[in-house]
């Protein structure tokens, strides 16, 4: 089974732009979550989509934003970027996100703001 | 909100040292999961505990979760170079409905192993 995929890979912005990031969950997975990673603080959730609809959401300014498709891939935009949103973003799926369910990550997106 | 602390944020040792690195959490967890990130690389899950007091074991790796579930750890005996990374332990929050995945991550122990 091929797993979690994100693309692209690397992305390099400038302050101001907006940048739109994709995840194919594993075959079968329903719910995708989103992270970023920084040095400075560490993982951090984003949301999570179920069946096309936002289910849990973190603590991140409205300018971050996620979709999900009917065939479970997810994108997430983020618009008017900013210096501090160079980050890795994860992606993970599960098949649920019921109680004991596991997460399987992506490689990640890195993108790079200047 | 939930917080998930790690301690230590480093760990250097000497390949065939043990290593042990400890999470805590502001509040009771349903559960609490363990991942591994090398350098370079994304988070891989490493295992899962639920139940208060649990111990699981994995080759040279031991996990357990405290009896109030809000504290664990991960002790790795004898290191060796291939366990170099980044160890997080990551938490969802109280109550079994478990609605969703929103993972609550600690800050991350690095571990540098010496030969």
């Amino acid at each position: 089974k091929a797993g979690v995929t994100q693309t692209p890979r690397y992305l390099i912005k400038t302050r101001g732009q907006q940048v739109t990031l994709s995840c194919s969950p594993i075959s079968g997975h329903r719910s995708v979550s989103w992270y970023q990673q920084t040095p400075g603080q560490g993982l951090q959730f984003l949301f999570e989509y179920f069946s096309e609809t936002q289910r849990n959401k973190g603590n991140f300014p409205g300018r971050f934003s996620g979709r999900q498709f009917s065939n479970s891939r997810s994108e997430m935009n983020v618009s008017t970027l900013e210096l501090g949103d160079s980050a890795l973003y994860l992606c993970a799926s599960s098949l649920a996100g019921y109680f004991q369910e596991t997460q399987y990550f992506g490689p990640g997106t890195r993108l790079l703001v200047l | 909100g939930q917080q998930v602390m790690q301690i230590p944020q480093y760990q250097h040792v000497q390949e065939g040292e043990d290593f042990t690195t400890y999470c805590n959490s502001s509040t009771t967890l349903s559960n609490i999961q363990w991942y591994k990130q090398r350098p370079g690389g994304h988070p891989v899950f490493l295992i899962q505990l639920v139940k208060s007091g649990e111990v699981k074991k994995q080759k040279r790796l031991t996990f357990q979760f405290g009896e109030a579930k809000k504290n664990s750890s991960l002790h790795i005996t004898a290191t060796q170079t291939t366990d170099v990374g980044t160890y997080f332990c990551a938490g969802k929050g109280g109550g079994l409905t478990g609605g969703g995945n929103k993972l609550t991550f600690g800050t991350g122990t690095q571990l540098k192993v010496e030969l």
